[in-house]
């Protein structure tokens, strides 16, 4: 099984909501990510995410917070967005493993934001 | 800052035609990534390359990594409509155990007509 799973599939939200994407895996791995891909573009690296710790911010805005409340779980808190921030928004996971291993990364389908 | 360039970008051809798309990056790394992302999808692991002169086949697609030129290919081979997506090479950024800084090339927009 190498599923990812992102709920919502699609959220709609004002500049002044909170709301939050959640990811979940259960192939053990320790590594979690999230990016974000508009229309037409690669993903870009937000956070990585290594034994439940924050690892790597990617200079992200704080109005994105990530929250990482155990091993199968990875969680995106979004406060205060912008029209700009509306997109395809993807988690990934991996192992965590050291020389030559494969820790290739596994992707959900992804949630498509939209901020009005 | 590493750079990761495929081309060409957009790619139309015919079933049954073979061909290349290639992907450059700008730093030392001794692996890469191909993935697929049909439209509105997820991303899907086609290869991962692990080592120079690193072949690898599935189907009709063969990719390859020359890490000395810092030079990835991905070979179509007689195309079919079902390979029509868009293909991302990926390289990761720094050596760290905790997790792969990964930048993707622009992509490579592939379409098959019958």
């Amino acid at each position: 099984d190498t599923e990812v799973t992102q709920t919502p599939k699609h959220l709609v939200m004002g500049m002044t909501n909170k709301k939050s994407l959640k990811c979940e895996q259960h192939m053990g791995h320790r590594a979690m990510y999230w990016y974000k891909q508009k229309a037409k573009k690669p993903p870009e690296l937000m956070f990585v995410y290594s034994y439940e710790k924050l690892s790597i911010n990617e200079s992200v805005p704080s109005r994105f917070s990530p929250e990482c409340p155990n091993s199968s779980l990875l969680n995106l808190h979004l406060h205060a967005l912008q029209p700009e921030d509306s997109a395809l928004y993807l988690c990934a996971s991996s192992q965590v493993v050291r020389g030559r291993a494969k820790n290739i990364q596994y992707f959900g389908a992804g949630t498509r934001l939209s901020v009005l | 800052e590493l750079k990761v360039e495929q081309n060409p970008l957009f790619l139309s051809m015919q079933e049954g035609k073979n061909y290349t798309i290639y992907c450059n990056y700008s730093t030392t790394s001794d692996r890469l990534y191909w993935y697929r992302q049909d439209p509105g999808k997820s991303l899907e692991s086609l290869f991962v390359l692990l080592s120079n002169g690193a072949v690898k086949q599935e189907g009709r697609l063969m990719a390859s990594l020359d890490t000395k030129a810092r030079l990835s290919t991905l070979h179509i081979t007689a195309a079919v409509h079902d390979l029509s997506a868009t293909y991302f090479c990926a390289v990761p950024r720094g050596r760290g155990t905790s997790g792969s800084r990964l930048t993707f090339g622009e992509g490579t927009q592939l379409t098959v007509n019958p």
